[in-house]
């Protein structure tokens, strides 16, 4: 079975601290693709960043980082200075390849950026 | 070009009733998918289309449908309303079928009383 955790449901920060949000997956199958997406007020997702489970290479982009670590299934998300813009609900989801592009979310995590 | 385009924004129905919820995808996507949001169950995929087919079905009742026409908008149904069926309810496009990064509309929210 497939499956995303995200264990923490509510993360509380100052401004400028940095902040890494935790998603752990599960899966049996050898093509996977993982992804974060934002969820702001206004409820649209917001895609932020792919990765397919053949790369394992760490990404930046901005005051962004993603690790991933398919030895302890795990693709974490770490927010640099983190500014009052970045309060959202953050989202892991997982997709098992093939011809669908079908995600199973988690249950995300809540991201308060007090200034 | 304009997003993902969803109507309408909220919605009130009693139980028993069937709805319709209207998406638009991004001018040439020829995929879309349907999600429900609670704050009890989070988000589940309910079904996914492409090119008027139906791919994917997630595990709701048959009580939940969908349609996809063939300038690729999309409608999904749910008939015989329970108070359960009132969530925020998602659709994403995206070009192709395989693995793409999903554009989200701002959902319509359904409450069933």
């Amino acid at each position: 079975a497939q499956k995303v955790t995200q264990a923490q449901t509510e993360i509380s920060v100052v401004e400028k601290e940095d902040v890494t949000l935790d998603c752990v997956y599960e899966t049996r199958d050898t093509t996977y693709y993982l992804f974060w997406y934002k969820q702001p007020p206004s409820g649209e997702l917001v895609f932020l960043i792919r990765r397919n489970s053949f790369d394992e290479q760490n990404e930046i982009s901005g005051r962004y980082s993603w690790n991933f670590q398919k030895s302890t299934s795990s693709f974490n998300f770490t927010i640099t200075a983190s500014q009052v813009v970045d309060s959202a609900v953050y989202f892991c989801a997982l997709n098992i390849g093939g011809a669908t592009n079908k995600l199973i979310f988690g249950t995300g995590t809540l991201l308060a950026v007090q200034p | 070009k304009a997003g993902v385009t969803q109507t309408p924004r909220y919605l009130i129905k009693t139980r028993g009733q069937q709805v319709t919820l209207s998406c638009s995808p991004i001018s040439g996507h020829r995929s879309v998918s349907w999600y429900q949001q609670t704050p009890g169950q989070g988000l589940q995929f309910l079904f996914e289309y492409f090119s008027e087919t139906q791919r994917n079905k997630g595990n709701f009742p048959g009580r939940f449908s969908g349609r996809q026409f063939s300038n690729s908008r999309s409608e999904m149904n749910v008939s015989t309303l329970e108070l359960g069926d009132s969530a925020l309810y998602l659709c994403a496009s995206s070009l192709r079928d395989n693995n793409e990064k999903l554009f989200f509309g701002s959902g319509t929210q359904l409450s069933v009383l």
